[in-house]
C-alpha cells in the first residue's frame, strides 16, 4: 500500500508569512508524528497525535507552531509568522499503534526555506 | 533526560570494505533502539531494531547491530559496503514507559569510494 506522503515537496516562503504543510499517513496508523530536520542536525521532535487524545505538543518550538489531525487522517502542520530559523525539513511519521514496539515509518519531508 | 550519540559525522569507506557506525545512549535503563537510514531526498527507511532478547540484530540491506548495555552502545556493522549504501544513518531510542517520540541521534554521513 501506499506510504506516508507529504506536500508540498519544496516550500519558500519570505519571513513573516504563514505556511502551512501536510501529512498524509498510512491508512489505519492510529499514531501520527512530526519532526523536524535542520541542516547538519538530527530530528528533532515536534508534535505527536494518538487517535482522539489530546496531542502531545511538548516539542513545539515556539506558539507560533501548531498542528492539527482529524480522527485518524491527514495532519497539518502551520507555522506562523515564519522565521528564518524555522528553515528545515519538516518530517511526518506515522504508525499502527503507538506503543513500545511499533515502527515509525516516515515521509519524505517537505524542505522549508524562509528568505 | 534521555539522549543519543554518534560520535562520527561523517565516515568515508571503499566500496567493499567493512563498516561499523558507532551509536551511544544516555538512559537510565534499556531503551528500544533503532537505526534509520536516509537517501538523498528520501525519508528515513527502517534497518533494523532492537526490544529485547538476542543483542545481535540483523537488518534490511545486510545491515546487523550489536546492543552492548555495559557500553550504552547499539553500533552498525556491514561486513561489505556498496556504493548504494551512501547515505546519512541515524540512531535513535524510544523509552520504555507511555507513548513517546523517538530521540534521534545526530547522523553520520557515510560517503563510498570506489
Amino acid at each position: 500500500g501506499a506510504g506516508v506522503s507529504q506536500s508540498p515537496s519544496n516550500k519558500v516562503t519570505e519571513k513573516g508569512k504563514d505556511v502551512e504543510l501536510r501529512c498524509d499517513p498510512i491508512s489505519g496508523h492510529t499514531a501520527l508524528y512530526w519532526y523536524r530536520q535542520r541542516l547538519g542536525q538530527g530530528l528533532e521532535f515536534l508534535i505527536y497525535f494518538q487517535g482522539n487524545s489530546a496531542p502531545d505538543k511538548s516539542g513545539l518550538p515556539s506558539d507560533r507552531f501548531s498542528a492539527e489531525r482529524t480522527g485518524e487522517s491527514v495532519s497539518t502542520l502551520t507555522i506562523q509568522r515564519t522565521q528564518q530559523e524555522d528553515s528545515a525539513v519538516y518530517l511526518c511519521a506515522s504508525s499502527p499503534l503507538a506503543d513500545h514496539t511499533d515502527t515509525q515509518y516516515f515521509g519524505p519531508g517537505t524542505r522549508l526555506t524562509v528568505l | 533526560a534521555q539522549s543519543v550519540t554518534q560520535p562520527d559525522i561523517h565516515i568515508t569507506v571503499s566500496e567493499g570494505a567493512s563498516l561499523e557506525l558507532r551509536c551511544n545512549y544516555s538512559y537510565g535503563a534499556t531503551p528500544y533502539l533503532f537505526w534509520y537510514v536516509q537517501s538523498p531526498g528520501q525519508g528515513l527507511q527502517l534497518l533494523l531494531k532492537y526490544f529485547s532478547g538476542d543483542t545481535l540484530v540483523q537488518g534490511i540491506k545486510g545491515f546487523e547491530a550489536e546492543f552492548k548495555r555495559s557500553q550504552s552502545s547499539f553500533n552498525l556493522r556491514k561486513p561489505s559496503v556498496h556504493w548504494s549504501d551512501a547515505a546519512e544513518y541515524f540512531c535513535a531510542l524510544k523509552i520504555l514507559s507511555g507513548n513517546t517520540p523517538l530521540v534521534f541521534g545526530k547522523g553520520t554521513r557515510l560517503s563510498v569510494i570506489a
